[in-house]
C-alpha cells in the first residue's frame, strides 16, 4: 500500500473553493509530518506552494497567493491543500510530499481541472 | 535569484552510465541540502536522492538499489548524480532541488537501444 494517496483528478468551477487531499497510510500519523505541496503545469518543473504541519509550523512559498493554504484532517489522517477563489491558471497537477523513514515520498498527484 | 541548471542528460543504451550535474547560483550553495527528483513521461514525481549541505549525509530511494551515487562540490556550487546500470524505466526528466523549495528546469535522460 502506498505511503500517501491522492485522488487522481478533481474538477471545480472558477471562483469556487476546492480541497485537495493527501491521505496517509494507516499507521502513519499525519500529525507527525510536515506536508509539502507542489503545483506542476505541463512542461514545467514543480513549483513549491507551501508546507503545513500545524498552525504554528507552516510556511508559504515565496510569491504564492494566500488563497492557497494548508491544513490537516486528523480524523481522515490526511493533509489538505485548500485553494479558494479558483482561477483558470490553477489548472495543474498537484503533488503532496513528506519526509518518511529517511526518504522523501510523493503522492501520485491530483489533476485539477478548472471548468 | 535562485537558479539551478541541470545538464548531462541524453540518450544512453541500457546498461550504460551517465553523470548529471546541477550548477547553482543566487544563494550560498554550501548552506543548503540538495535533492534529485525524477519524472517519467506522463507520470508523477519520484524522489531519487538527498545530500546534506556538508555532503556527510546521503539518502537514496530504495528502488535504485545502489545504482546511483549523489555527490557535491561546494567549491563549484554543484551537485552530481552518477547513474549506472541504466534501465528503460530510468527514462525521465531529472530535476535537482534546493532542499524542497526550488527546482531546476530538469534534464531529460532517455535509456533506449
Amino acid at each position: 500500500q502506498a505511503v500517501m494517496t491522492q485522488p487522481a483528478s478533481l474538477s471545480a468551477s472558477p471562483g469556487a473553493s476546492v480541497s485537495l487531499t493527501c491521505t496517509l497510510r494507516s499507521g502513519i500519523n499525519v500529525g507527525t509530518y510536515r506536508i509539502y505541496w507542489y503545483q506542476q503545469k505541463p512542461g514545467s518543473p514543480p513549483q513549491y506552494l507551501l508546507r503545513y504541519k500545524s498552525d504554528s509550523d507552516k510556511q508559504q512559498g515565496s510569491g504564492v497567493p494566500s488563497r492557497f493554504s494548508g491544513s490537516k484532517d486528523a480524523s481522515a489522517n490526511a493533509g489538505i491543500l485548500l485553494i479558494s477563489g479558483l482561477q483558470s491558471e490553477d489548472e495543474a497537477d498537484y503533488y503532496c510530499m513528506i519526509w518518511y523513514a529517511s526518504a522523501s515520498v510523493f503522492g501520485g498527484g491530483t489533476k485539477l481541472t478548472v471548468l | 535569484e535562485v537558479q539551478l541548471v541541470e545538464s548531462g542528460g541524453g540518450l544512453v543504451q541500457p546498461g550504460g552510465s551517465l553523470r548529471l550535474s546541477c550548477t547553482a547560483s543566487g544563494f550560498t550553495f554550501s548552506n543548503y541540502d540538495m535533492n534529485w527528483v525524477r519524472q517519467a513521461p506522463g507520470k508523477g514525481l519520484e524522489w531519487v536522492s538527498y545530500i546534506s549541505s556538508s555532503g556527510n549525509t546521503i539518502y537514496y530511494a530504495d528502488s535504485l538499489k545502489g545504482r546511483f551515487t549523489i555527490s557535491r562540490d561546494n567549491a563549484k556550487n554543484s551537485v552530481y548524480l552518477q547513474m549506472g546500470s541504466l534501465r528503460a524505466e530510468d527514462t525521465a526528466v531529472y530535476y535537482c532541488g534546493r532542499e524542497w523549495h526550488y527546482w531546476g528546469q530538469g534534464t531529460l535522460v532517455t535509456v533506449s537501444s
